[in-house]
């Protein structure tokens, strides 16, 4: 049982440039969701996903695209990427029955460096 | 809005002392979970605990304790007895029981570095 894994560990992009991070859980959690990591600001909602064809915007979406086209992954895609979206991002993933009943499981992170 | 606010931005400790991570949230709900997570130096989060505001139950978890007041809007969190393994960020968050989003609002972390 891997849990929640993500893919790759760390990543350098130039400004302008796209990427997708990936996301994949093996414990059949219907909740997915990615959060970023910036110094002193704890993390924050960028996209999230209540099941496979469902996904909605967090609290910083701009500049990140999701799907979510089978339960297992939840890939994140930078269009066009920007120093600003340099940071440590993380995936989620929780069962949605008892809304808030089940704690996330975090993947291990990805760091991304934009120049 | 949620809030949660970790005042404390660093705390260093001798080994064997105990140490308290203060946490006060803010939001209207009346409803709601608070979390505890744990970031070692390797970087992965950890889920250490989970409260629902129905339940002000202190509770302790080997050398873990957590002591939630809604009266003060506080969750902290207690280690007794540190040990250098217990060197990490702990995060504090706030998730409302709402209908599906479940965005935890994170505190800025509390950066805890045990001292052998």
């Amino acid at each position: 049982n891997a849990g929640v894994t993500q893919t790759p560990k760390f990543q350098v992009l130039k400004t302008g440039q796209s990427m997708t991070l990936q996301c994949a859980q093996d414990m059949n959690h219907e909740y997915m969701s990615w959060y970023r990591q910036d110094p002193g600001m704890g993390l924050r909602l960028i996209h999230y996903s209540v099941g496979a064809g469902i996904t909605d915007q967090g609290e910083v979406p701009n500049g990140y695209n999701v799907s979510r086209s089978t339960t297992e992954d939840f890939p994140l895609r930078l269009l066009s990427a920007a120093p600003s979206q340099t940071s440590v991002y993380f995936c989620a993933s929780a069962f949605t029955q008892g809304k808030g009943n089940s704690p996330l499981h975090f993947g291990n992170g990805t760091r991304l460096t934009v120049t | 809005a949620q809030k949660v606010t970790q005042a404390q931005t660093e705390i260093s400790v001798v080994e064997k002392e105990d140490v308290t991570l203060d946490c006060v949230y803010e939001t209207r709900d009346t409803t709601y979970y608070l979390f505890w997570y744990k970031q070692p130096p390797s970087g992965e989060l950890v889920f250490l605990i989970r409260r629902n505001s129905f339940d002000e139950q202190n509770e302790i978890s080997g050398r873990y304790s957590w002591n939630f007041q809604k009266s003060t809007s506080s969750f902290n969190f207690t280690i007794t007895a540190s040990q250098v393994v217990d060197s990490a960020v702990y995060f504090c968050a706030l998730s409302l029981v709402d209908t599906g989003r479940r965005a935890l609002t994170f505190g800025s972390g509390t950066r805890l570095q045990v001292q052998p």
